[in-house]
Parts: structure tokens; C-alpha cells; sequence
């Protein structure tokens, strides 16, 4: 089966621009996550989605990150304007609905200079 | 709140040794923990978790050891292979939501 797609790959910006982040979960997967994983540390969840709705967005700095599954599929992250502390992996993530095992995608790194 | 650590940063290991990667939790009330695996440039990788109420679960060439009394979960590597080298994650979870500690990095020696 295929993975979770995410892209761009990688991006740079300069702080107060903007930019976003495309996810495409595994078919099916009901349960989508956004993580951002600052180099060095492990993965910090940033919203939760249960098909379109969101779940969990506690973490999430609602100041200048947005998320969205509209169609409860794919999913968009962004963040705007950006600063210079949110230069991390932006990583994707997907499981069957009630399941334990969630499936990564490559990440998207970010640069902000 | 949840914390997750690990006791080293980096693990050398040789070639067909066995590997040993601990990690400390302080929530007692998780339902199960997960050990993934990231190589540099990809996403984590699924390696294996354990539910709560066991203390030992084997997988092909791994084992996680869970001891809740001192909050402590292993995991072990039979025969660690090049392949092996990556950044190890403990993380625990409760509601489908995880919460990962920092990273140990294992480097295998050829």
C-alpha cells in the first residue's frame, strides 16, 4: 500500500512570510496528525483530526498555525507569518481509526531565515 | 503533563552485538508504549509497541520489557545490523495520542 505523502520535501522562507504543508494520509485512515519535530527531539503533536473534524489542537499556536482536512482526506498545515523558532521537520501522520500504530510520512523540513 | 526521556543520547554498538536502548516515562497512567525507529530523512518507523498490563513483548530480532514499577521501558536488539543505525524513540500513548521523548542514537560498528 502506498505511504503517507507529504510535500514540499523541503522549504525556506524568510520570517513573516508564509507557507503551507500538504499531507495525503494512507486510504482509509480515518485519524490524521500533524507533528513538528524540532531537530534533535522527538516529534511534539500539533493537531489531531478524526476524518474532518479536529480532535486535538491543544499544542497547536493558534496565533499564527492553521490546519485544515476539509473532505476528511488530505490535509493542509500552515503557518503564518513564520519565525525563526519554527525551523523543524513538519511531520504527517495516519492510522486506522482506534488504532495504536500511526504511519509516518518523510516530513517536510522547514527552514525559516 | 507527559514526559518521556531517555537515559543516553548515543549507543555505539558492533556488528552482531546486541543493543540495548532504555527510556524513562513519568505518566503511569499510558495504555501502551511504542519504540519507533527514524533514519535520517525519513519519517519514524513502527517497531513495535506493548500494551500497559505486559511487561515482555518479542518481535522479530527485538523485545520491549516494560517494568511500571520504576516506569522504565527497553528495547532490545538481537544481532544489531548496519541497518540498524537510527534514532531511537520511546513514546507512550493514551487516546491515540503519543508523546515522545528525545532521541538515542545508535551507530553500528562494521
Amino acid at each position: 500500500e502506498a505511504g503517507v505523502a507529504q510535500s514540499p520535501r523541503y522549504k525556506i522562507i524568510e520570517k513573516r512570510q508564509s507557507v503551507a504543508f500538504w499531507c495525503n494520509p494512507i486510504s482509509g485512515h480515518a485519524t490524521l496528525y500533524w507533528y513538528q519535530q524540532i531537530l534533535g527531539q522527538g516529534p511534539k503533536l500539533l493537531i489531531q483530526f478524526q476524518n474532518n473534524g479536529v480532535v486535538d489542537d491543544s499544542q497547536l499556536p493558534k496565533d499564527r498555525f492553521s490546519a485544515e482536512r476539509l473532505k476528511g482526506v488530505d490535509s493542509t498545515l500552515k503557518i503564518q507569518p513564520a519565525k525563526l523558532e519554527d525551523s523543524a521537520v513538519y511531520l504527517c501522520a495516519s492510522s486506522w481509526q482506534g488504532a495504536t500504530e500511526q504511519y509516518f510520512g518523510p516530513g517536510t523540513r522547514l527552514t525559516v531565515t | 503533563g507527559e514526559s518521556v526521556g531517555l537515559h543516553l543520547p548515543t549507543l555505539s554498538v558492533q556488528e552482531g552485538d546486541n543493543s540495548i536502548i532504555n527510556c524513562a516515562y513519568s505518566n503511569s497512567a499510558s495504555d501502551y508504549f511504542i519504540w519507533y525507529k527514524q533514519e535520517s530523512g525519513k519519517g519514524p518507523q513502527f517497531i513495535i509497541d506493548i500494551r500497559s498490563n505486559m511487561d515482555k513483548r518479542q518481535g522479530q530480532r527485538v523485545t520491549v520489557l516494560l517494568n511500571k514499577t520504576v516506569k522504565h521501558l527497553s528495547l532490545q536488539i538481537a544481532a544489531t545490523q548496519p541497518g540498524d543505525s537510527a534514532v531511537y524513540f520511546c513514546a507512550q500513548g493514551g487516546n491515540n495520542r503519543l508523546a515522545f521523548g528525545k532521541g538515542n542514537q545508535v551507530v553500528v560498528i562494521p
